[in-house]
């Protein structure tokens, strides 16, 4: 299958500092990029939808601008957590899919955020 | 809107035991996907099974096998013979057809014991 790559793994830090996340579709081009929340025990909840070449997407209760998204190519899409605070420690993680046919999601190893 | 349903939350299995895990679905729509991913303790999703609303064909891929029920909205879920490497979440979901957005269920907690 597709392969995603997300980086990185886990990130410990300030409150009020920023964090980026990148996500990066490594033997495949993704004009399409997800970026999902996960809480503890919980399932995942969609964050924003990533599309190359424009604006993301958001989801109904998500700030866009706490959280910032970047697809600058067709193979890496950023979500770059400002000035984050203890609330924001979650577990995140991105998917693409492969556009020329409708198949799967194919899903990075997420990044598990904590803000001290 | 679409919706997905996995009631167990947690599910003990001694190891060799079989084990189902239950998907329900709701969509209004005619053409959709479905999905099951496992995630294990790293956290990453790992990719099972895709089936097509129109294929009601149950499909066995070694000790996995998936039951789809179109009259029950049912995407069932059995592990044979199960193993201490398959304790994990694992998650169904529902894709439109020509929808971007997948609706994942809640995820069952699978506790296999040794």
């Amino acid at each position: 299958g597709a392969v995603v790559s997300q980086h990185p793994s886990w990130v410990i830090c300030k409150s009020g500092t920023s964090v980026k996340i990148e996500c990066r579709s490594l033997d495949f081009q993704a004009t399409t990029m997800f970026w999902y929340r996960q809480f503890p025990k919980q399932s995942l909840m969609l964050m924003a939808t990533s599309n190359e070449g424009s604006k993301a997407t958001y989801e109904q209760g998500v700030e866009k601008d706490k959280f910032l998204i970047n697809h600058a190519s067709l193979t890496l899409s950023t979500l770059t957590v400002t000035s984050a605070h203890p609330e924001d420690s979650s577990f995140y993680i991105c998917s693409a899919r492969l556009e020329t046919k409708n198949t799967e999601a194919f899903f990075g190893q997420g990044t598990r955020l904590t803000v001290v | 809107a679409q919706k997905v349903t996995q009631a167990q939350t947690e599910i003990s299995v001694v190891e060799k035991e079989d084990v189902t895990l239950d998907c329900v679905y709701e969509t209004r729509d005619t053409t959709y996907y479905l999905f099951w991913y496992k995630q294990p303790p790293s956290g990453e999703l790992v990719f099972l099974i895709r089936r097509n609303s129109f294929d009601e064909q149950n499909e066995i891929s070694g000790r996995y096998s998936w039951n789809f029920q179109k009259s029950t909205s049912s995407f069932n879920f059995t592990i044979t013979a199960s193993q201490v490497v398959d304790s994990a979440v694992y998650f169904c979901a529902l894709r439109p057809y020509g929808n971007n957005r997948l609706a994942f269920g809640k995820g069952n907690q699978v506790v296999v014991i040794p």
